[in-house]
């Protein structure tokens, strides 16, 4: 079964400082999908970046870039810049096309000022 | 577009009480997932439904189910309500089709069982 670990509950960043999520996942699929989504106070889960396997190239939107490791299975989440609004719950995900989504247990991220 | 909308956002019910909660997609998208979300468990797949029919189920009793209707809006329905049934539900939707995979969530329905 497939899984998502990531292994940092919490973490700290100052403000305009570069911070990195972690994220590894277990699976034998060769074509899937990974997501950052970010849950702020407000509960609305909000899709950061999409990483598709079969794109060797890491996705990048504005701040937030991926490093995109297949072989190894490993997903982080780099956010340049960090600004208070950054504050959130990170969520990795997983998911296979034809079957369900699958998260981790989800990273809090605090911004200091 | 406009966003995938859950009424109600609220809810409040008594223990061994029924609930409807209902999920509208974004436009154009046919598939819709159900999420549980508690702080002890985390994020939980519900089921999926997709042009009206379930795709998938998570690891839930009977007592929650769904249905998808013509126009991909979704309902989902938890019968005789339990404390720990207190929590936040989530919709989300995708198109589900071509290579475009990713999931649009609502807002949530946070419901509190009493």
């Amino acid at each position: 079964a497939q899984t998502v670990t990531q292994s940092q509950p919490e973490m700290s960043v100052q403000e305009a400082e570069t911070v990195t999520l972690s994220c590894t996942y277990d699976t034998s699929e060769s074509d899937y999908y990974l997501f950052w989504y970010k849950q702020p106070p407000s509960r609305q889960m909000i899709l950061v970046i999409r990483q598709e396997a079969y794109k060797q190239q890491n996705a990048t939107e504005n701040r937030f870039s991926v490093n995109f490791q297949k072989a190894a299975k490993s997903f982080s989440l780099k956010i340049s810049d960090s600004q208070l609004g950054d504050a959130a719950m990170y969520f990795c995900a997983y998911f296979r096309g034809d079957d369900k989504i699958i998260f981790g247990k989800g990273t809090r991220l605090h911004i200091l000022p | 577009k406009a966003g995938v909308t859950q009424t109600p956002r609220y809810l409040i019910k008594t223990r061994g009480q029924q609930v409807t909660l209902s999920c509208s997609p974004i436009s154009g998208h046919r598939s819709v997932s159900w999420y549980q979300q508690t702080p002890g468990q985390g994020l939980q797949f519900l089921f999926e439904y997709f042009s009206e029919t379930q795709r998938n189920k998570g690891n839930f009793p009977g007592r929650f189910s769904g249905r998808q209707f013509s126009n991909s809006r979704s309902e989902m329905n938890v019968s005789t309500l339990e404390l720990g049934d207190s929590a936040l539900y989530l919709c989300a939707s995708s198109p589900r089709e071509g290579r475009v995979k990713t999931q649009y969530f609502g807002p949530g329905t946070r419901l509190l069982v009493l």
